[in-house]
């Protein structure tokens, strides 16, 4: 099985900074990697698809980039809309998500 | 638009069965697959599964090998996931969701909004 690490578990950041999450496959693979945006209560929205497909009505904040086995989501200026927590999911083989990183207000 | 609506929550003992639908609506359903996707109290998403409406063809996670069954009713266009022998630890949100695919490779965009399935003596 695929496992997927995200980093940091935890963010602390403030309206209009840049942050990066990190996300890291077990093994290859490719550029079949998700991104996803939860709210408390909320179903995961689909944020980045193929590690930088930007889904339509994404605010263009939202950035991804990698490949193989290490992928980034970046926020170039955070709003308060995006305190949130963050999930990866890869789609080479199946699915696995990653644990989550709980991005705050600081 | 794409929308996926699901029953609603459920209060079930250990040792019982819970039947959790998710009606789909905006689109072709026999076209896309559907995943389901789970979420315990404070943690992270697990995958459990998905089925392929147009051929019932389904690939279930180890772990719920023998004891979850995905099924649909394209008349219905709604997606069916059952889980039995159910323990403390399967109390969660769970979550249909769309597949979408390119090639071989799907991920999930349109997800239903979640039922909370509480198993408790």
């Amino acid at each position: 099985d695929i496992q997927m690490t995200q980093s940091p578990s935890t963010l602390s950041a403030s309206v209009g900074d840049r942050v990066t999450i990190t996300c890291r496959a077990s093994q290859f693979i490719s550029h079949w990697l998700a991104w996803y945006q939860q709210k408390p209560g909320k179903a995961p929205k689909l944020l980045i698809s193929k590690t930088s497909n930007l889904e339509s009505g994404v605010p263009s904040r939202f950035s991804g980039s990698g490949s193989g086995t290490e992928f980034t989501l970046t926020i170039s200026s955070l709003q308060p809309d995006d305190f949130a927590t963050y999930y990866c999911q890869q789609y080479n083989s199946y699915y696995t998500f990653g644990q989550g990183t709980k991005l705050e207000i600081k | 638009q794409v929308q996926l609506v699901q029953s609603g929550a459920e209060v079930k003992k250990p040792g019982a069965s819970v039947k959790v639908s998710c009606k789909a609506s905006g689109y072709t359903f026999t076209s896309f697959g559907i995943s389901w996707v789970r979420q315990a109290p404070g943690q992270g998403l697990e995958w459990m599964g998905w089925i392929a409406p147009y051929n019932d063809n389904t690939n279930y996670a180890e772990k719920f090998q023998g004891r979850l069954t995905m099924t649909t009713d394209t008349s219905a266009t709604t997606a069916y996931m059952e889980l039995r022998s159910l323990r403390s630890d399967d109390t969660a949100v769970y979550y249909c969701a769309r597949n979408r695919c390119y090639g071989g490779n799907c991920y999930t965009d349109n997800w239903g909004q979640g039922t909370l399935v509480t198993v408790s003596s």
